[in-house]
C-alpha cells in the first residue's frame, strides 16, 4: 500500500515549457487535490476533483489545468511554464465518505523550478 | 475571509524541552480542526483531528487543544525529541462536508541536542 505517489521529484523548466505532473493513489480515494506550497505561505488550494471525470477550480488555478480519467490518477498540467509558477506541489486524497474526521492523506511533493 | 494564523513561525528548543505551539482562526461555518507534521522535503502528516465538541486529544508525546469559542488551539510537544524537528500545519476545515481547508503557514520548530 503505497498511499499517495507523486512523479517527478524534481523537475526544472524554462519558461513557456509545458509539462504534466502525475498523482497516484491506491486508497480507492474519490477526492483528490492538487496544492502549492510556497515559502512562508500555507498550501493553496489550485484545483480538486470529487470524483472519475469531474474538476473544479480552487483558489489559485491560473496558469493549470487538470485531468481525472481514472480514479487512481489526478494530472497537473502546465501549458506554458513561469517563474511565479516555481513552488513544491503537492496531491492529496480522501475518502469520499461524510465524516468529519476524514483526512487527507499528501504526497511527497514535486520541486518544480522555472527559469 | 476564512483565515489560520499560527505562532510563532519558528522556534529553537533544546531536546527533552517542552513546546507549545498556537494557532488562531477565523472560519465558518468550522467543521474540524487539523495538526499536521510535515517533514524537509516531505507531505504533511496528520496528528490529530478535533471536532467543534472535543477540546483536547493526543497522539503519543503530542497534545492539541481546542477553544471554539476563542477560535484558538494549541499544540503541545512533550519531552522533545531530536526527530520532532519539521514544521507543524494547523488546518482549519470548514463546510458540512468539512472539504474546505484554510491551511496556516506553519511553526518551523528545530530541536537542538
Amino acid at each position: 500500500n503505497a498511499g499517495v505517489t507523486q512523479t517527478p521529484k524534481f523537475r526544472v523548466l524554462k519558461t513557456g515549457q509545458s509539462m504534466t505532473l502525475l498523482c497516484a493513489q491506491d486508497m480507492n480515494h474519490e477526492y483528490m487535490y492538487w496544492y502549492r506550497q510556497d515559502p512562508g505561505m500555507g498550501l493553496r488550494l489550485i484545483h480538486y476533483s470529487v470524483g472519475e471525470g469531474t474538476t473544479a477550480k480552487g483558489e489559485v488555478p491560473d496558469g493549470y489545468n487538470v485531468s481525472r480519467l481514472k480514479k487512481q490518477n489526478f494530472l497537473l498540467g502546465l501549458e506554458s511554464a513561469a517563474p511565479s509558477q516555481t513552488s513544491v506541489y503537492f496531491c492529496a486524497s480522501r475518502s469520499g465518505t461524510a465524516s468529519s474526521y476524514n483526512e487527507q492523506f499528501f504526497g511527497p511533493g514535486t520541486r518544480l523550478t522555472v527559469l | 475571509k476564512n483565515q489560520v494564523e499560527q505562532s510563532p513561525q519558528s522556534l529553537i528548543i533544546l531536546e527533552g524541552k517542552n513546546c507549545t505551539l498556537q494557532c488562531n482562526y477565523t472560519v465558518s461555518p468550522f467543521s474540524n480542526l487539523r495538526w499536521y507534521k510535515q517533514d524537509t522535503g516531505r507531505g504533511p502528516v496528520s496528528l490529530t483531528i478535533m471536532t467543534f465538541s472535543e477540546n483536547t486529544k493526543s497522539n503519543g508525546r503530542y497534545t492539541a487543544t481546542l477553544d471554539a469559542d476563542t477560535k484558538q488551539s494549541s499544540l503541545h510537544i512533550t519531552a522533545s525529541q531530536l526527530s520532532d524537528s519539521a514544521s507543524y500545519i494547523c488546518v482549519v476545515s470548514a463546510g458540512a462536508a468539512g472539504n474546505k481547508l484554510t491551511f496556516g503557514g506553519g511553526t518551523r520548530v528545530l530541536v537542538k541536542p
